[in-house]
Order: structure tokens, then sequence, then C-alpha cells
């Protein structure tokens, strides 16, 4: 399969805590991506990590890539209401850009 | 710079008819990418064009989707002969260069297609 597999597929959490979600895939990659889709709306691109990097951060958001375990994740810090979403890795290689199942997180208050 | 523009938002056919789905893209970007998602899933692959050709068509149905980008125009993505399981969300994403090339997607809004 090239897409790759988000964990876990939902996850609540209390305001204010830390999300984790994790990506792993199987085929070589170029970049790995998060997009973020709030309620059936169009995909929001967070952040992209290429395939020489180890991590990246952008605001609360902070990604890791691990090509030797074939594995990303995604940390939201301090989370809020609005980042209630579904949370999709998509893996960049070749011409394509191909999605997982996402993970759907909601914010508790 | 407008971002992503698809139209219609919302398609209502009945089985049997024609489904045209457009997509503009952000100006200055030439690379075109269609999705399907259906209710709670993730996107799935369709097609990916860059003006004027189809590069990659894996994720295309063989029979009754089309899929074209027009020098002039918006990228149009056809249905023909809907039936009951085409009705999905279908996104539009483009991107100033290759996927290979580090870049980043910009997707519009979606069109929903109900087949009754």
């Amino acid at each position: 399969s090239q897409q790759g597999e988000e964990d876990p597929q939902a996850l609540s959490i209390q305001e204010g805590e830390n999300a984790t979600m994790n990506c792993s895939y199987k085929t070589s990659i170029n970049n790995l991506q998060w997009y973020r889709q709030n309620s059936g709306r169009g995909l929001v691109h967070l952040i992209l990590i290429r395939s020489n990097e180890r991590e990246k951060h952008s605001g609360r958001l902070r990604v890791t890539l691990d090509t030797s375990k074939k594995s990303s994740s995604l940390l939201i810090t301090a989370s809020r209401a609005a980042d209630t979403a579904s949370y999709f890795c998509a893996l960049s290689r070749d011409d394509k850009i191909i999605f997982g199942k996402g993970t759907r997180l909601h914010i508790l208050p | 710079n407008a971002g992503v523009m698809q139209n219609p938002r919302h398609l209502v056919r009945r089985r049997g008819q024609e489904a045209r789905l457009r997509c503009s893209p952000m100006k200055g970007h030439s690379h075109v990418y269609w999705y399907r998602q259906l209710p709670e899933e993730g996107l799935k692959f369709m097609v990916y064009l860059q003006k004027e050709n189809i590069i990659d068509e894996s994720g295309m149905p063989k029979e009754r989707f089309s899929a074209e980008f027009p020098k002039e125009g918006p990228s149009i993505l056809r249905i023909q002969q809907v039936v009951r399981g085409d009705s999905a969300a279908y996104f539009c994403a483009s991107s100033p260069r290759r996927a290979d090339m580090n870049t980043e997607a910009f997707f519009g809004q979606g069109t929903r297609l109900t087949v009754v």
C-alpha cells in the first residue's frame, strides 16, 4: 500500500492536554505532510517534513520523521477546542500525494 | 490571491445523468489533483494533471470517469451515467510544482455529489 496508516483512528482528550498522532508507511518517500480537515471541508496544510529531516516545529505543532522505522508523529501541544478536526498524513512520492485514513481528534471542554 | 475554487459546492444528479465538477487552481499553479472522499474516510487519489496533460490517472475508475485541464479554463472532472455509489465529496488541490519537489497542496472546499 502506498498510503500512510494513522494511529489512533480516533482520539479524545481534555482541552489543554497534548495530542499525539502517528503515521506509519511502507514505501520510500520524498517528503511527508500533515493536513487538517474540519468537518468535511477542504484540507488545510499544516507542515511538510522532508525525508532528510528529523523534526520540524510550527507554533504548537511538532512533527518528527524516522525514515528507518518509516514512521512520523504529529504532536499538538496545549490543545484547544478549535483543534477538533481530522488529521491526515500524506506521503509525497513521485508525482502523487497519497493520504491515509486520518485520525479524528476531539478536544473535550 | 484567491484560493482553489471548486464549483458547484453541492450537486444532485439522478442515476444515469452526467456530473461535471470544476476546479480553478490557485493563480500560478499548473499542477492539479483530484481526490474522492467517502464519509468518515480519507481522501482517495484519483488523477494528477498538469496543464493540458494527464500525468497519472491510476486512481480513476476505468469507465465513466474522465478528467481534463485545458490550456484555458478550469480543470473538469466528468462522471458519466452516475450511479448511487458515485455519491461522495470530490476535492481538488493545486500546487506550483510536482509533489516530489517538496511542495504543499492547496485544497478547494470540495463538491458534494449526491446521486438520487
